[in-house]
């Protein structure tokens, strides 16, 4: 079983459109949660950490559920430059072993 | 700061050869760990240090060895190339471990034929 699962997509859609995308993870000891946005053919680049509180950051909220072991990124009102893949990312806190998702791919259209 | 800086940006081996990527970062940050990026796979952790003098291994070790003789410097040597190790190989470095966030080179796209 994979440690942290995620939807591939794709997911298509127009400018000003929500989405939202979510993930799980298998270690219930997991410690630390991000999503990361990686551009194609570049490399990851952190877009924010996830808090059991949940947080936002302009257009984006990140929601944290350890019952169910889940992560949620919702992105509200999508621009063009958010075209991009979003990867899940959980450190169970042993070390420095972060586990990646496959990521979702996000297409905003004009 | 040039942050995380990995070279090769490209190398195509042949089966058998050896070779070393390098990384270096200029952020004097402890943690250091290197990826690989595969279709449908997500990136997978290879090795990784939390100080210099200090190496462990990760989710996907085999067919790989790490140093880490300075602070800077983080080098991934594969020993004899196989054409399963042909992936997009990231390094990353961070201030500390779990909670921090990771600051990722451009990587390194091997072929190996």
């Amino acid at each position: 079983r994979k440690e942290v699962e995620q939807d591939p997509g794709p997911f298509n859609v127009p400018e000003g459109a929500t989405v939202a995308f979510n993930c799980t993870y298998s270690n219930s000891a997991s410690q630390s949660f991000f999503w990361y946005r990686q551009d194609c053919r570049k490399e990851p680049k952190l877009l924010m950490s996830v808090y059991s509180s949940g947080n936002e950051d302009g257009r984006f909220t990140a929601q944290l559920n350890r019952a169910s072991q889940y992560i949620s990124l919702l992105i509200r009102d999508s621009k063009l430059s958010d075209s991009a893949t979003y990867l899940c990312v959980v450190n169970t806190g042993t070390g420095n072993q972060f586990y990646f998702g496959t990521g979702t791919s996000l297409t905003v259209i004009p | 700061n040039a942050g995380v800086t990995q070279t090769p940006k490209f190398q195509v081996l042949k089966t058998g050869q050896s070779m070393t990527l390098q990384c270096a970062q200029d952020m004097n940050h402890e943690y250091m760990s290197w990826y690989r990026q595969d279709p449908g796979m997500g990136l997978r952790l290879i090795h990784y240090s939390v100080g210099a003098g200090i190496t462990d291994q990760g989710e996907v070790p085999n067919g790989y060895n790490v140093s880490r003789s300075t602070t800077e410097d983080f080098p991934l040597r594969l020993l004899s190339a196989a054409p399963s190790q042909t992936s997009v190989y990231f390094c990353a470095s961070s201030y500390g471990p779990a909670d921090n966030e990771q600051f990722f080179g451009p990587g390194t796209r091997l072929t190996v034929l």
